[in-house]
């Protein structure tokens, strides 16, 4: 079982909706991620926290709005989406806050359809 | 050229197989490389990293070419339970940031 937990794991949204993907985390871990993932493509990476501080944000619309409460919560804030943006989005840790050794522990996913 | 390219395949294998995947990857100043095993609708989870001098893990051999720029993964003696999508990952540099290839599909029959 994963230890990153993600909620909701499905969610469907209208356009003009507000809601909200968690992550939580209890192993310590430095570093925090959201990935976006769609159907048979590879994770893109979406944001990353180090240390609280938000560190790289990859260019990401701002209807996306990322926020860190503490070192083991990470929210995701969806407003005015849009139907391309269904996909899994994906939440990650890492041990340090540099990727030394590589291994990203992801949460199961929130499967966000945009109707 | 994108940053890091794999064969999507599928590769089509009985059990007991040996299947290799070649991973490119475009910056030669990459430091780190991992592979990564995602089954269907789950998350990926790290399978090995890849050192400079290849690394064995079990039935998995993982291998670093740097002059050549690709990194590979040998898997002997298939299992039905190796199906999956294999993701090739690079660290382009020292930071927090992993890009990954598009994944090989491998399939296990009986």
């Amino acid at each position: 079982d994963t230890e990153v937990t993600q909620t909701p794991k499905h969610l469907v949204m209208g356009m003009t909706n507000k809601k909200s993907l968690k992550c939580e985390q209890h192993m310590g871990h430095r570093a925090m991620y959201w990935y976006k993932q769609k159907a048979k493509k590879p994770p893109e990476l979406m944001f990353v926290y180090s240390y609280e501080k938000l560190s790289i944000n990859e260019s990401v619309p701002s209807r996306f709005s990322p926020e860190c409460p503490n070192s083991s919560l990470l929210n995701l804030h969806l407003h005015a989406l849009q139907p391309e943006d269904s996909a899994l989005y994906l939440c990650a840790s890492s041990q340090e806050a540099s990727i030394g050794t590589g291994e990203l522990f992801f949460g199961e996913g929130s499967r966000l359809t945009v109707l | 050229r994108k940053e890091v390219e794999q064969d999507p395949g599928p590769f089509n294998v009985p059990e007991g197989a040996t299947v290799a995947f070649n991973c490119t990857y475009s910056n030669s100043a990459s430091q780190s490389f991992f592979w990564y095993r995602q089954d269907c609708r789950k998350e990926p989870k790290l399978l090995m990293s890849v050192y400079s001098s290849g690394n064995e893990d079990g039935r998995f051999t993982a291998q670093l070419n740097r002059a050549s720029q690709y990194i590979s993964l040998l898997i002997r003696d298939s299992k039905l339970s190796d199906s999956a999508t294999y993701l090739c990952v690079v660290n382009p540099q020292h930071g927090n940031k992993l890009v990954f290839g598009a994944g090989t599909i491998l399939r296990v029959k009986s």
